[in-house]
């Protein structure tokens, strides 16, 4: 089956910039979205079509594409941006949805 | 503001059947090119697609759960069902239901709204 890759972990100091990678074959076909999850919440939709950014979701967000990898980057971390980071996109026909297994952000 | 929220047994026996619903507010069910979704994740781990239904009827499953799930839809009352079949203990989750907002011109889709979850155990 399908399988989106992404980092376990990534840790950046505040201010800096973070970057978390997904990787999957069909993703040159197929649009990426990315999701953030604090702690007992539902996730939270931050880009979505590889790179728009939904309203209320601040700029400091982005999204990036590139072959199988696209990149979420989180410019200036703040200290309410640790959270964990889905992407999800879908197979190679479009018909099921795929979640990468999460990254977990750590502002130290 | 569209808002989602499951409910249903929090605990369930092994090999029964498990059975949320999903009501919608804020919007209708049946408007616009939305696919009516449930999600789930495992305590500690990752999200994982379950399936949609379109307020048509027309549904489709993650593969891997095919065999077990049915999800239906009742327009008149704007709510979506999840029914899982033949459940162990690593069906144990937290069951998201949320809406699939459909790309034009693509078959892809991306989850907008989302219900606050709801924890299911399987245990005896």
């Amino acid at each position: 089956s399908y399988e989106l890759t992404q980092p376990p972990s990534v840790s950046v100091s505040p201010g800096q910039t973070a970057r978390i990678t997904c990787s999957g074959d069909a993703l040159p076909k197929q649009y990426a979205y990315w999701y953030q999850q604090k702690p007992g919440q539902a996730p939270v939709l931050v880009i979505y079509k590889d790179s728009e950014r939904p309203s209320g979701i601040p700029e400091r967000f982005s999204g990036s594409s590139s072959g199988t990898t696209v990149t979420l980057t989180i410019s200036g971390v703040q200290a309410e941006d640790e959270a964990d980071y889905y992407c999800q996109s879908a197979d190679s026909s479009g018909t099921s949805v795929v979640f990468g297994g999460g990254t977990k952000l750590t502002v130290l | 503001q569209v808002q989602l929220q499951e409910s249903g047994p929090g605990l369930v026996k092994p090999s029964q059947t498990l059975s949320l619903t999903c009501t919608v507010s804020g919007g209708s069910i049946s408007s616009g090119d939305y696919y009516w979704s449930w999600i789930r994740q495992p305590p500690g781990k990752g999200l994982e697609w379950i399936g949609y239904i379109y307020y048509s009827g027309s549904t489709y499953y993650n593969p891997s759960l095919k065999s077990r799930v049915t999800i239906s839809v009742d327009t008149s009352k704007n709510q979506f069902s999840l029914k899982l079949s033949s459940v162990t203990a690593a069906d144990t989750a937290v069951y998201y239901c949320a809406r699939g907002v459909v790309v034009a011109a693509t078959p892809s889709y991306y989850f907008d709204y989302w219900g606050q979850g709801t924890l299911v155990t399987v245990s005896s």
